[in-house]
């Protein structure tokens, strides 16, 4: 049991609409990363949220943002919506983004299906 | 740039072998080296942990090793199971501003 649950599990969302996923990161986890995974691929970074600012972020358009709450769960948002975006988004909470701290422990994912 | 690469892509066995999964990383200052399994459509489990520290770690059947100097890790199953089926990805964490760069993962099935 790994303590970090992502919510919805699955979605299915219409091009061009919004949508918000959401992560509860494990318990004093105070980094929380997310990821995209096209089939077949390996994870994606998107951005990395660290005590709720953001410090680091993959190569993804702006219409992929994000925010992390004092409690330090965190929601994806992505807006503009494109079937390229149809992936398995993933959420990963560590104690820290720094040296040994760095060990992730990740959720079950968000399939979303963009038609 | 950190760049990871995972051979092979792909690898079926029978039932009671031994594997060797092998992940490769081009910058050698990393944080720490994990390996996960992925189920088809789940999200990632974590396996093993090696910290930039360590030349390896032992969970059960699985063993790992990390030769930061070569960029170099592999993933020793012992008597493979067909339960093991599944992808397993290497990821490193470093100053990279994110946590980690992951390979792209060998899929492994274990026939029985």
């Amino acid at each position: 049991e790994t303590g970090v649950t992502q919510s919805p599990t699955h979605l299915i969302k219409t091009r061009g609409q919004q949508v918000t996923l959401r992560c509860s990161s494990q318990s004093g986890h105070n980094t929380v990363s997310w990821y995209q995974q096209a089939l077949g691929q390996g994870p994606q970074f998107i951005f990395q949220y660290y005590r709720e600012e953001e410090n680091g972020r993959g190569n993804f358009p702006p219409r992929f943002s994000g925010l992390q709450f004092p409690n330090y769960s965190s929601e994806l948002n992505v807006n503009a919506l494109e079937l390229d975006d149809s992936a398995l988004y993933l959420c990963a909470s560590s104690l820290d983004y720094r040296g040994s701290n760095t060990e992730a422990f990740f959720g079950q994912g968000t399939r979303l299906t963009v038609v | 740039k950190q760049e990871v690469t995972q051979i092979p892509a792909a690898l079926s066995v029978p039932e009671g072998e031994n594997l060797v999964l092998n992940c490769s990383f081009t910058d050698s200052a990393i944080y720490n080296l994990q390996w996960f399994r992925q189920d088809p459509g789940k999200g990632l489990t974590s396996l093993l942990l090696i910290q930039s520290s360590q030349r390896e770690q032992t969970s059960g059947r699985l063993n790992a090793s990390l030769d930061k100097s070569s960029g170099r890790s592999t993933l020793y199953i012992a008597a493979s199971q067909p339960g093991d089926s599944a992808t397993y990805l290497c990821a490193v964490s470093g100053n990279y501003g994110q946590n980690f760069v992951f390979g792209p993962g060998t899929r492994l099935s274990v026939l029985p």
